[in-house]
């Protein structure tokens, strides 16, 4: 079945404890984004990346960090963790770079605190 | 990409279609018509996408007007399993998809 795993799927943290949030998909597909979802402010992109090796901002990527080391694989890492990460966050996956003319998979949310 | 904008909820009957509109008036000759939903905190879910022409898979049917400012998500009998948030994207060669504050529908008995 193709899809997108990440895990864990709730954590509760402290502030400052480095943590890592997984992101795996079995469809081969190239392209990943990390959102971030909360209320009132819809989805909004934190990192993508384009291909192995290959990661770029998005709208939100103060206070994360990101690795694409092989194609399946992108977790989401937070050094030290504040209480406005404190979020639910998704990962996404698609065939083609970019979103266009293709569908996007998303992984099932991390819901994250940060005390 | 260009904006969108939806209604913020909708009802519909179970069993009945619900049609979901959205207006998309500054769309680029480039930009798709993309819909997703989520159902409550879960993982947005692809439902369709056009560029020009109307299109239907086994979830919905897509209805884009002919000078493409506007379009329409059809659910042709909707369950209660379809409440949920719709979002409408327009996505051209932008690196990621931009969700707004989509429709909340909500399928009644």
């Amino acid at each position: 079945e193709a899809q997108v795993t990440q895990n864990p799927r709730y954590l509760i943290t402290v502030t400052g404890k480095k943590l890592t949030v997984t992101c795996s998909q079995n469809m081969n597909h190239e392209y990943m984004s990390w959102y971030r979802q909360d209320p009132g402010l819809g989805l909004r992109q934190i990192y993508y990346s384009m291909n192995v090796e290959v990661t770029d901002k998005g709208d939100v990527p103060e206070g994360y960090k990101v690795s694409r080391k092989e194609k399946r694989n992108f977790p989401l890492i937070l050094e030290s963790p504040s209480p406005n990460q404190t979020s639910l966050y998704f990962c996404a996956s698609s065939r083609r770079t970019g979103f266009t003319g293709t569908e996007a998979f998303f992984g099932q949310g991390t819901r994250l605190t940060v005390v | 990409d260009a904006k969108t904008t939806q209604p913020p909820s909708m009802d519909c009957a179970e069993g009945r279609a619900a049609n979901l509109p959205c207006n998309h008036s500054t769309i680029s000759g480039n930009e798709y018509v993309y819909w997703y939903r989520q159902i409550h905190s879960q993982g947005p879910q692809y439902i369709i996408h056009g560029l020009k022409n109307n299109e239907t898979n086994e979830m919905a049917s897509l209805i884009i007007t002919e000078d493409r400012k506007s379009s329409t998500l059809i659910l042709p009998h909707a369950t209660l399993r379809d409440t949920a948030v719709y979002y409408c994207i327009l996505t051209g060669t932008a690196s990621k998809l931009t969700f707004g504050t989509g429709t909340r529908l909500q399928v009644t008995l």
